[in-house]
């Protein structure tokens, strides 16, 4: 069972745009920042959003994410293919004084 | 540019130990923070513990304390992280990240790890 939570899966089709929520307490994302990473198939968890809303450089504007309290979100818009994967959110967590994460969305591009 | 290279797939038995290395290049590691993170098969990550620069020492998630150990060679560049009393929950993709300015921003391509008997 995950501290943060995330629906476990998302769909849209190709130009759309989706949003995946990630919701926690006081403890983690109602005082600290919330990062979201991607993972494609096979491969490592890879930073998408940062401290929020920052997207590292490389990450196209297509991604955007935002904070609100105890709960956080991650936009995309304009879907393409290449976008299916699953997506983990994470922030530290004062009174467990360490990461949690969310259980992970996977998100299929119809 | 820096790079985490992670060591090759481990099967284990039931009650063995399991140590996984994470070298660093295009930097070293005495400049680098360290954490390490699991994923379960179809589940999500998890923390094990990590190089903390405000205390400046090894912290580990609660639920590992007393079974996992977590080193540096700064030698070699090279992290370790050894699992103990292994069960087959245990059983895992192991990552090692980096911290930097307070988020984990940098993962390692990550070690299967397979208990079974």
């Amino acid at each position: 069972q995950s501290v943060l939570t995330q629906p476990p899966s998302a769909s849209a089709t190709p130009g759309q745009g989706v949003t995946i929520s990630c919701s926690g307490g006081s403890s983690n994302i109602g005082g600290n920042d919330v990062h979201w990473y991607q993972q494609l198939p096979g491969t490592a968890p890879k930073l998408l959003i940062y401290r929020n809303k920052e997207r590292p450089s490389g990450v196209p504007d297509r991604f955007s994410g935002s904070k609100s309290g105890t709960s956080a979100s991650l936009a995309i818009s304009g879907l393409r293919s290449e976008d299916e994967a699953d997506y983990h959110c994470a922030a530290w967590d004062d009174n467990l004084s360490g990461w949690v994460f969310g259980g992970g969305t996977k998100l299929t591009v119809l | 540019q820096v790079q985490l290279v992670q060591s090759g797939a481990e099967v284990k038995q039931p009650g063995a130990s399991v140590k996984v290395s994470c070298k660093v290049s295009g930097s070293t590691l005495s400049d680098l923070d360290i954490h390490w993170v699991r994923q379960a098969p179809g589940k999500g990550l998890e923390w094990l513990g990590g190089f903390d620069p405000g205390y400046e020492e090894i912290t580990y998630a609660e639920l590992f304390k007393g079974r996992v150990i977590m080193t540096e060679d700064t030698s070699s560049e090279t992290a370790y992280m050894e699992l103990s009393s292994l069960r087959s929950d245990d059983t895992a993709v192991y990552y090692c990240a980096r911290l930097i300015q307070g988020l984990l921003d940098y993962w390692g391509p990550g070690v299967p790890v397979t208990v079974s008997s």
